[in-house]
C-alpha cells in the first residue's frame, strides 16, 4: 500500500452524525488525494490538496470538509450534510501534481451509515 | 462531460491467453495516462502509466498502447495468470483552473480461469 495509512479499515456510523476518515503517508509526497468509490463504479473525486495549507474541490465535494495541516496527513470529514455517505473512501498521495506523477494509493476506509 | 470510458465492463479469459482491456477517452489534452489493477476491498494499485508523447510502452508482462488519433488506450497482460483477476481502472490527467487531477474509468473486471 505505498506507505499511505487509513485507518479504520471499516467504519460504521450512524445517520447525522459526522465522522472523520483519517489518512497519513510517510512518502514525503506534497499531493494529497481523497475519492469516493461507489459498487461497480470508478473512483471519484473529493478533495485534493498538493500543499499543506491548501486543498481544492474535486467533482463531488459537497457534505464533505478537508484538512491538510500537516504533509503527512489529510484528514477527511463526512458531514451530515452528505446525503449518501456509505461508500468505499481511498486516499491517495502523489509526489506532485497528478498529471505529472503516478498516484499511489490507501487501502481504503468502507464507511456504511444507518 | 469529459470522462474516461471503458468499452466493456468484463472481460473473462483462459490462463495462459493475453487480455487486453481497452479505453477511450475524450480530452484531446490528456497528456498523462495510467492504468491501475485494483483487487477486491483494497486500494488501486498502479501497473503502468505512458505520456502523449508516446504510443507504447512495455512493462513486466504489461503493455501499454496509446492512439491519440482515436483517443483510445488499452493495457495488454501476456500470460494472463489467475492472479490477474481484478478490476482494471484507465485514468487521465485534468488540467484545471486549480492544478491538476485524474479522471477515472468505471472499471474493467478481468476474471481468468484455470
Amino acid at each position: 500500500d505505498g506507505g499511505i495509512t487509513q485507518s479504520p479499515k471499516y467504519l460504521f456510523r450512524k445517520e447525522g452524525q459526522n465522522v472523520t476518515l483519517s489518512c497519513e503517508q510517510n512518502l514525503n509526497h506534497d499531493a494529497m488525494y481523497w475519492y469516493r468509490q461507489d459498487p461497480g463504479q470508478g473512483l471519484r473525486l473529493i478533495y485534493y490538496s498538493q500543499i499543506v495549507n491548501d486543498f481544492q474541490k474535486g467533482d463531488i465535494a459537497e457534505g464533505y470538509s478537508v484538512s491538510r495541516e500537516k504533509k503527512e496527513s489529510f484528514p477527511l470529514t463526512v458531514t451530515s450534510a452528505q446525503k449518501n455517505p456509505t461508500a468505499f473512501y481511498l486516499c491517495a498521495s502523489s509526489m506532485g501534481l497528478a498529471g505529472t506523477y503516478e498516484q499511489y494509493f490507501g487501502p481504503g476506509t468502507r464507511l456504511t451509515v444507518t | 462531460g469529459e470522462s474516461v470510458g471503458l468499452h466493456l465492463p468484463t472481460l473473462s479469459v483462459q490462463e495462459g491467453d493475453n487480455s487486453i482491456i481497452n479505453c477511450a477517452y475524450s480530452n484531446s489534452a490528456s497528456d498523462y495516462f495510467i492504468w491501475y489493477k485494483q483487487e477486491s476491498g483494497k486500494g488501486p494499485q498502479f501497473i503502468i502509466d505512458i505520456r502523449s508523447n508516446m504510443d507504447k510502452r512495455q512493462g513486466q508482462r504489461v503493455t501499454v498502447l496509446l492512439n491519440k488519433t482515436v483517443k483510445h488506450l488499452s493495457l495488454q497482460i501476456a500470460a494472463t495468470q489467475p492472479g490477474d483477476s481484478a478490476v482494471y481502472f484507465c485514468a487521465e490527467n485534468r488540467a484545471n483552473q486549480a492544478g491538476t487531477a485524474l479522471i477515472f474509468g468505471k472499471g474493467t473486471t478481468l476474471s481468468v480461469s484455470s
